[in-house]
């Protein structure tokens, strides 16, 4: 079955920092991936998403390229800021179900920017 | 922009009782889903519901589980004999179309504590 493998936190940066966050994932379709970000308190928030091979989504400063080669979606941001703590999570659908499919969802990396 | 949004925000029950949790889609979306997140845990996917009746299930989605669109806007999941474990933070969402490529979009959750 569809699989998603996220590195597992926290993970503490300074404020300004470089950041990435690897996802890696197991799909027997052709999927589309996603990263979806939850704030203190709150629901899933939709941060970037690609679709096909090569592509790269963005969004907020933050980029994700489809790696299909290495089966992989990192997240990156050159510069975080304290607004960015949050928890991180990746996420694929595969499509198979004709979009009745659920999505299959990463652990959660909880990012922690400190001033 | 419009939004999927749930009702209670928390909901506290006995073990044993029922509980009916709520979800507003996004009007003109066609697929909705209902998740859990137990604390600290992953997102896992419960159920897809598609054209009145149910799509896919996983299989946390026991008979203990079901989901309805009593009208045109409302789409509910009920807990029929809620136990200990059932406590988590419950998502609704739902998704425009059936491509692979389509988003689902989030609501903020609703905090179901069962003691």
């Amino acid at each position: 079955g569809d699989s998603v493998t996220q590195m597992e936190g926290p993970v503490t940066l300074s404020e300004e920092a470089c950041l990435t966050i690897n996802c890696t994932y197991t799909a027997t379709g052709y999927p589309s991936l996603f990263w979806y970000v939850q704030y203190p308190g709150e629901g899933l928030q939709l941060l970037l998403k690609a679709t096909k091979a090569d592509d790269k989504g963005s969004n907020k400063g933050f980029e994700a390229t489809y790696r299909k080669e290495t089966t992989s979606f990192h997240l990156e941001k050159g510069s975080v800021q304290v607004s960015d703590s949050a928890v991180y999570f990746c996420a694929l659908s595969d499509g198979s179900g004709g979009g009745a499919d659920g999505l299959t969802f990463g652990k959660g990396t909880h990012l922690i920017i400190q001033p | 922009e419009p939004e999927v949004t749930q009702t209670p925000s928390h909901q506290v029950t006995q073990m044993g009782q029922e509980v009916i949790l709520r979800c507003v889609p996004i009007s003109n979306h066609l697929y909705f889903y209902w998740y859990r997140q137990i604390l600290g845990q992953k997102v896992e996917f419960l159920v897809s519901f598609y054209n009145n009746e149910i799509s896919e299930k996983s299989e946390i989605f026991d008979d203990q589980f079901s989901v309805e669109r009593p009208d045109g806007s409302n789409f509910t999941l009920k807990i029929r004999s809620t136990k200990l474990e059932d406590s988590a933070m419950y998502f609704c969402a739902s998704r425009a179309s059936g491509t692979r490529t389509d988003t689902q979009y989030f609501g903020p959750g609703t905090r179901l504590t069962v003691l």
